[in-house]
């Protein structure tokens, strides 16, 4: 299996612009994670989805940030507008969940640069 | 309120001796608990688990501790070899919550020759 593929790898946009993030999880599983890793909070979990349906967003930060999963294997996270303090790595992760924790596999996180 | 976290954001150990990496967490609900490895421009990758029905696990060099009542565990890496060197972040589940993680900061450990 390819795992948990992210693009883009890099981003840099300016203030004001929207970013739009995209992950494809590993083929069967069912649960798909949105993170952002900054110095400061490290890992922070921004939403998850079970069987495409967010269940937690409780961690997106605020209105501008937004996210879908509309079929198993595509999701996005779409920021609108950036502002530098979004720049961070934000990584998507998937597992498959029966009822017990089960791991997840992280992407290689995309790199976002607001200026 | 970060409810899991890993005090020492960086550990220097040499090649051969034993890393222990730390980390407290503050919700009683957690009842699972991981460390994830993370080389700089790739994901994280799951290391090691404990369930908090035991007090200890071990996978070759990786043994990770778990002390319920301080609300501490450690991970201890014997011998550490300069391959080891990364971030490692502690997390905390609870069950039912369909794998949701909750991350500490990261210790960067660096292993010397």
């Amino acid at each position: 299996d390819a795992g948990v593929i992210q693009s883009p790898r890099h981003e840099v946009t300016e203030m004001g612009q929207e970013v739009t993030l995209r992950c494809k999880p590993i083929s069967g599983h069912n649960s798909l994670f949105w993170y952002r890793q900054t110095m400061m909070r490290g890992l922070e979990l921004l939403i998850y989805f079970n069987n495409n349906v967010p269940i937690d967003d409780s961690g997106m930060p605020e209105d501008r940030f937004s996210a879908k999963m509309p079929n198993a294997s595509f999701s996005t996270l779409k920021i609108q507008p950036s502002e530098p303090r979004d720049s961070a790595v934000y990584f998507c992760a998937s597992s498959l969940y029966r009822g017990s924790y089960h791991e997840q596999y992280f992407g290689p996180g995309t790199r976002l640069t607001v200026t | 309120d970060q409810q899991v976290k890993q005090n020492s954001p960086s550990l220097s150990v040499q090649e051969g001796r034993i890393s222990i990496l730390n980390c407290d967490y503050t919700n009683s609900m957690f009842d699972y608990f991981l460390w994830y490895k993370k080389y700089p421009a790739e994901g994280p990758t799951f290391l090691i688990s404990i369930s908090s029905i035991k007090d200890k696990n071990e996978d070759g060099r990786f043994t990770v501790f778990l002390n319920k009542s301080a609300k501490h565990l450690s991970l201890h890496i014997v011998p550490s070899q300069p391959g080891d060197s990364a971030v490692y972040f502690c997390a905390a589940s609870v069950t039912g919550t369909a794998s949701k993680l909750t991350f500490g900061t990261g210790t960067r450990l660096q292993v010397t020759l």
